[in-house]
């Protein structure tokens, strides 16, 4: 059985503090970790999709890292703003499917 | 906006009955996923349909089954409902298949209520 963890599950962050959180996977038979941000009402979307070990990527103020040897990717947020409230899901894909982990809900205090 | 559509957003239905979810994928994409979430869960992959064939099965009962069709749009049946099923139904559509490593655009789900 695949297991895909986050941690937290949930976190409250001051506006303007900067924030993590982490995915773990299996490191076997990997071919890419995803990571979505899902508003409430809302379609999940994409954010990241990583692939090489030691990959970094960047959009705006998130980032994410990915380590495949170990399995475990962080997603960094950076002077979080009210926006930034959603829950974040992570997703191993392996052969022919993603498997999600339970998410990351994220609240954001003004 | 993703570009994925689905319908209904809202649905309830009793226990025994037959349900027919539909989504309509981006134009082009050719791969549609359709994931189960239950509540306090992460989305719980059902099935893979690329190229209007199923190319993948996560462990779900055969009374799950979908379509896809050459318009890009699918469905997904559930036989049989169970008070279980009550879930979200969320499909995703991508282009080349899951093992390409695209991203998956997703629509906004369909909240299942069986009574």
């Amino acid at each position: 059985i695949l297991n895909v963890e986050q941690s937290p599950q949930s976190l409250h962050v001051q506006e303007g503090d900067s924030t993590n959180f982490t995915c773990s996977f299996p490191s076997s038979n990997f071919y890419a970790l995803h990571w979505y941000r899902w508003e409430t009402a809302k379609s999940p979307e994409a954010l990241f999709v990583m692939t090489l070990n030691g990959d970094e990527k960047k959009k705006g103020r998130i980032s994410a890292t990915l380590n495949t040897k170990e399995g475990y990717s962080y997603l960094y947020i950076k002077g979080s703003q009210p926006e930034d409230s959603a829950t974040y899901l992570c997703a191993y894909q392996g052969a022919q499917k993603l498997v999600f982990g339970q998410g990351t809900r994220l609240t954001i205090n003004p | 906006e993703t570009g994925v559509t689905q319908s209904p957003t809202h649905l309830i239905k009793t226990r025994g009955q037959q349900v027919t979810l539909r989504c309509s994928s981006q134009s082009g994409h050719n791969t549609v996923s359709w994931y189960q979430q239950a509540l306090g869960q992460g989305p719980q992959f059902i099935f893979q349909y690329y190229r209007e064939e199923e190319n993948g099965r996560g462990n779900f009962p055969p009374r799950f089954s979908g379509l896809q069709f050459p318009n890009y749009s699918s469905e997904l049946n559930v036989n049989a409902l169970e008070l279980d099923d009550s879930a979200l139904y969320l499909c995703a559509s991508s282009l080349g298949g899951v093992r390409w490593n695209t991203e998956a655009f997703f629509g906004q789900g369909t909240r299942l209520t069986v009574v």
